[in-house]
Order: C-alpha cells, then sequence, then structure tokens
C-alpha cells in the first residue's frame, strides 16, 4: 500500500501562473486535509474535506481551492500564484467518522516556489 | 478557541542525554493532544496521543508524554535520545466537537549531537 501520495514532489512557478496540488490515498479514509508548512509557523489548515463530496476552510484558505474528486483524491488548486505561497504543502488523511480524534496520516509533501 | 505553544524552537542534545520538550495548550474545553515527528524531506508521523485515561502515554521509538490537566501541558520526554533522533517535533491539540481541526504548534528541532 502506497498510503498518501503526492504529485509533484517539487514545482517552480512564475506569479499568475495556476496549478494543481494532488493527492490520493488508497487507505480507505473518510477525511482529508491539505496543509501548509512555512518556518517558524507550524503547519497550517487550508481546507479539510470530511467526506466524499464535502469541503470546508480551514485557517488560510485565501488564494485557493479544492476538490474531492472521489473518496481517494483531493487535489488543491492554486489560480493564480503569488510569492506569499511559497510553501511545502501536506496532505493529510483520517480514518474513521468526521469528527473522530483518531490520528492523520501525511504524504511526503509538495514543495513550492513562487517565484 | 485552541491554540498550542511550543517554546523552544531548538533544543541541542549530546546522545544518551534525556530530552523533554515542552508543549502548553490553550482551551476552554476538554482537549486530545497528539505529538507528530517530521524527519527531514519528509511528512508527519504521530509519535504518541492523548485521548483519555491515564495521563502518562507511551508512544513509538521509546517516547513518552504526561498530560498535565492544571498545567495545561503536554511535555513530550525520552530517557536517552540517539541519533536518529533528530528531527522536528510538533505538539497538535484539537478540542471536544473539534475533531476535524488540528491545530498544530510552531515546532522543536531536536538536534542529537555525538
Amino acid at each position: 500500500n502506497a498510503g498518501v501520495t503526492q504529485t509533484p514532489k517539487f514545482q517552480v512557478l512564475k506569479t499568475g501562473q495556476s496549478m494543481t496540488l494532488q493527492c490520493a490515498q488508497d487507505m480507505n479514509h473518510n477525511s482529508m486535509y491539505w496543509y501548509r508548512q512555512d518556518p517558524g509557523m507550524g503547519l497550517r489548515l487550508i481546507y479539510y474535506s470530511a467526506s466524499e463530496g464535502t469541503t470546508d476552510k480551514g485557517e488560510v484558505p485565501n488564494g485557493y481551492n479544492v476538490s474531492r474528486l472521489n473518496k481517494r483524491e483531493f487535489s488543491l488548486r492554486l489560480e493564480s500564484a503569488a510569492p506569499s505561497q511559497t510553501s511545502v504543502y501536506f496532505c493529510a488523511t483520517k480514518r474513521g467518522l468526521a469528527g473522530s480524534y483518531n490520528e492523520q496520516f501525511f504524504g511526503p509533501g509538495t514543495r513550492l516556489t513562487v517565484l | 478557541a485552541q491554540s498550542v505553544t511550543q517554546l523552544d524552537s531548538q533544543v541541542p542534545v549530546f546522545e544518551e542525554a534525556p530530552v523533554e520538550l515542552r508543549c502548553n495548550y490553550s482551551s476552554s474545553v476538554s482537549v486530545y493532544l497528539f505529538w507528530y515527528v517530521q524527519y527531514p524531506n519528509q511528512g508527519l508521523q504521530l509519535l504518541l496521543k492523548y485521548l483519555s485515561g491515564s495521563t502518562l502515554v507511551k508512544g513509538i521509538n521509546g517516547f513518552e508524554a504526561e498530560f498535565n490537566k492544571s498545567q495545561t501541558s503536554f511535555h513530550l520526554r525520552k530517557p536517552s535520545v540517539h541519533i536518529s533522533d533528530t528531527a522536528e517535533y510538533f505538539c497538535a491539540v484539537t478540542m471536544t466537537g473539534g475533531g476535524n481541526k488540528l491545530t498544530f504548534g510552531t515546532g522543536t528541532q531536536l538536534k542529537v549531537e555525538l
């Protein structure tokens, strides 16, 4: 089992360009999350999906959109990239009911640089 | 609202020495606490968690943490560290009814030296 996979691993964009970060899981988990990690700031939640067909904003949603394509896949889109979106992006999943306190499982991350 | 404070951004320690990484939280309701570890260029993985019951929680790789409600703390400890423990450690909290949202601390970089 691959667990949680993310593509691409690295990406360089110019300001104003768009791109989609892909996340897929083979763990049959209901909940999926997108975080960004910045030095000295820990991880901050961008968007999450408690179940297939639902998405909700997290702490820092501005400039991003998400799609829960099916149970396995949860994508993050930057419509017009800005240098402030330079970060490492992590996808995570969680088993069980939407409000459960189970652990989250993280992908390896996507390192994005916006010039 | 919930928040987590990790006051130490970096903790250097010699191999085989004990270590404590500090975590304090703020919440007005019952909390559920987690410690995650991130090795270089990898995602996070769970070390241990406190949901209820015994306040001393044991995790993987010889780590343990103690939930102290009166001091609103959840410090991580290991009696003897190894070079392979060099990593960044994150404390995280969620509260009753907030199972979908983990709030992470800013992380503590543990550097184990020979």
